[in-house]
């Protein structure tokens, strides 16, 4: 049982550059999410999805893209990368919404992105 | 919108003793969930405890037990007989119940001394 996966769990970009962070779960869980945990704060959300084809944004959009064409899968984007965007990033999957689950997040283990 | 404070950055606690994390939460929801989460040093987001606005009764799992004030917007956790295990940074969390959208303290790193 695998949860929720993030590759990769390092990566140094340097300015400008451009990549996408996986993550994938085996859940079956209809919402994901993107966070971002910058050093000694809480985490803040990226962008999020309720289902297949349905994204939104979050409260620190900016700089990052996603889509959601499989339940499974929920890549973050980022385009142009600058060094604001040195964070943690932390994506995550929830049950919502279905009857007899319980209401939490799971989460993948992380992504350290230094940008330089 | 809604807001999480965790007004403790850093709190230290001998082990075998009992600890309290505050949380306070602003929102004009009624139907919410609230969370502590535990991250370690390994980086992971543990589930700690979960309790729904609706429900009054508080949640309890294992050592850890909350004291859920709805009136107040207060969430804060319990954890007895503290372990070094214990030792991490604490998140209290809000989920509104129609967005699943979780909106995070900014985190109490909790110190277990032997």
């Amino acid at each position: 049982n695998a949860g929720v996966t993030q590759t990769p769990k390092f990566r140094i970009l340097k300015i400008g550059q451009s990549m996408t962070l996986q993550c994938a779960q085996d859940m079956n869980h209809n919402y994901m999410y993107w966070y971002r945990q910058d050093p000694g704060m809480g985490l803040k959300l990226i962008y999020y999805s309720v289902g297949a084809g349905i994204t939104d944004k979050g409260e620190v959009p900016n700089g990052y893209n996603v889509s959601r064409s499989t339940t499974e899968d929920f890549p973050l984007r980022l385009e142009l990368a600058a060094p604001s965007q040195t964070s943690v990033y932390f994506c995550a999957s929830s049950p919502i919404g279905r009857a007899g689950m319980n209401t939490e997040a799971f989460f993948g283990q992380g992504t350290r992105l230094t940008v330089v | 919108a809604q807001t999480v404070t965790q007004s403790q950055p850093e709190m230290s606690v001998q082990e075998a003793e009992t600890v309290t994390l505050s949380c306070t939460y602003d929102t004009s929801e009624n139907n919410y969930y609230l969370f502590w989460y535990k991250q370690p040093p390994s980086r992971q987001m543990i589930l700690v405890i979960r309790q729904e606005a609706y429900k009054q009764q508080n949640a309890t799992e294992n050592r850890f037990s909350v004291n859920f004030q709805k009136a107040a917007k207060s969430f804060s956790l319990k954890i007895s007989d503290s372990q070094l295990g214990d030792t991490a940074m604490y998140f209290c969390a809000f989920m509104k119940s129609n967005t699943g959208k979780l909106i995070f303290g900014q985190g109490t790193t909790l110190q277990v001394k032997p």
